[in-house]
């Protein structure tokens, strides 16, 4: 059954304090992998897709890679506007639409 | 920036009524999705579809029916309310070659 799982469940930073999330999965042929950023009562923001085991993305303060059995997110001298909650999705091989697997997430607070 | 709209973006209900959430997207995107999301917990999807006339159920059960009479509009009905069903609904879409999925900004429903 294809899993993931996400650490921690809950992360405070000071602002300014690197640090990085971790989604581990277990999938049957990955198609995608996929980063999220979520608001308080709103939909899921698409952050990243990654496709392959040593494959990185940047944007801003974030950066994503990728290995065979685990994702990092990256999170660079972070501001409070970054607090918000991190989905990690993936995607299997298979039919189209029943295959993305999300993670519970990581709630981020970075205080001032 | 992804346009996907949902509406109402909030419902409150009581018991035994029939509702319709709706969902559309301006992008063209063939796949469409409904996800059901607890506070605090992960997305679980209720149904998808593939195109026009194309629809499937997801991972969790939903007593919940979808349509997909047009590309652009994939609208979710409960024929009657319960309080269990009390939850943030989110719609997605994804084009044909694209991997990302795109999110509405979600209907949180009150059933009473």
């Amino acid at each position: 059954e294809d899993q993931v799982t996400q650490s921690p469940e809950a992360l405070r930073l000071q602002e300014g304090e690197s640090s990085s999330l971790n989604c581990s999965y277990t999938v049957s042929g990955l198609r995608g992998l996929f980063w999220y950023r979520q608001d308080p009562g709103k939909g899921p923001e698409f952050l990243f897709t990654l496709y392959s085991a040593g494959e990185e993305k940047e944007k801003e303060r974030l950066k994503a890679t990728l290995t065979k059995k685990e994702s990092f997110l990256h999170i660079t001298a972070p501001k409070p506007e970054d607090s918000a909650t991190y989905l990690c999705a993936v995607q299997a091989g298979g039919s189209y639409g029943q295959n993305f697997v999300f993670g519970p997430g990581t709630r981020l607070s970075v205080l001032p | 920036e992804a346009d996907i709209y949902q509406t109402p973006r909030y419902l409150v209900i009581g018991t035994g009524k029939k509702i319709t959430l709706e969902c559309s997207q301006t992008m063209g995107h063939d796949k469409m999705y409904w996800y059901q999301q607890d506070p605090g917990m992960e997305l679980h999807l209720i149904h998808y579809s593939y195109g026009v006339n194309s629809t499937e159920k997801g991972d969790l059960s939903s007593e919940s029916t979808v349509s997909r009479i047009r590309t652009e509009h994939f609208p979710l009905t409960l024929e009657s309310a319960r309080p269990s069903h009390t939850s943030q609904y989110l719609c997605a879409s994804r084009g044909l070659a694209m991997g990302t999925q795109y999110f509405g900004p979600g209907t949180r429903l009150l059933v009473l």
